[in-house]
């Protein structure tokens, strides 16, 4: 199976920041990589897909990029309504895996 | 607006059995995949099952941690989608949600869950 590892665990940081997160596949995925956003509490929701492609619906400051077995999720001006969960997921090979996510808290 | 309501959770001794359902509404169910996903805090997010449609037989495919317990169905006739759990281990304890697939790849849209307990 393929895993998908992200980093940092647990990101700390104050609204209005920049902020990266990491998604790293133990194997090339092409851009078969898709991103999600899970609130305490809710289920996940759709950010990116296909490593880049926007989604409807999802403000403008989620953007993705990255290719084969390296993927960033990145956020531009973080706001209060972003924190939460974040995973990565592959649709390159069965079983479809997803990462162990990252946290992105209030600093 | 479309919406994914699963139902059928709970408690279940180890061993047992139990049977989740999912109603979808709000798109046309009978042309999209439909899947299982799974959250438990040991393994995070898993995968479990896929069902997809008439003209592809209602293929399904598990994953190899569920295969030969668990059996997922559907029947577009009533939008619904199920999960047939048998042989149930401690392990399988989870929210279990119903999701659906966009270009047969990612999960586009996500139930609220319902709880899965396997217990004595």
């Amino acid at each position: 199976d393929i895993v998908l590892t992200q980093s940092p665990a647990t990101l700390s940081v104050t609204p209005g920041d920049s902020v990266s997160l990491s998604c790293r596949a133990s194997q090339s995925i092409s851009n078969n990589l898709h991103w999600y956003q899970q609130k305490s509490h809710e289920s996940p929701r759709l950010l990116i897909k296909y490593a880049s492609q926007s989604i409807s619906g999802i403000p403008s400051r989620f953007s993705g990029s990255g290719s084969g077995t390296d993927f960033t999720l990145s956020i531009n001006s973080v706001e209060t309504e972003d924190f939460g969960m974040y995973f990565c997921q592959q649709s390159n090979s069965w079983p479809h895996t997803f990462g162990g996510g990252t946290k992105l808290e209030i600093k | 607006e479309v919406k994914l309501e699963e139902s059928g959770g709970g408690l279940v001794q180890p061993g047992g059995s139990m049977k989740l359902s999912c109603v979808a509404s709000g798109f046309t169910f009978s042309n999209y995949w439909m899947n299982w996903v799974r959250q438990s805090p040991e393994k995070g997010l898993e995968w479990v099952a896929e069902i997809r449609l008439k003209s592809n037989n209602y293929a399904t495919h598990y994953a190899e941690s569920v295969k030969g317990r668990f059996t997922i169905s559907r029947d577009d006739s009533k939008s619904s989608v199920y999960l047939q759990m048998n042989n149930l281990r401690a392990e399988d304890t989870g929210i279990y949600y119903c999701t659906r697939r966009g270009g047969y790849s990612w999960f586009a849209y996500w139930g609220q869950g319902t709880l899965v307990t396997v217990s004595a």
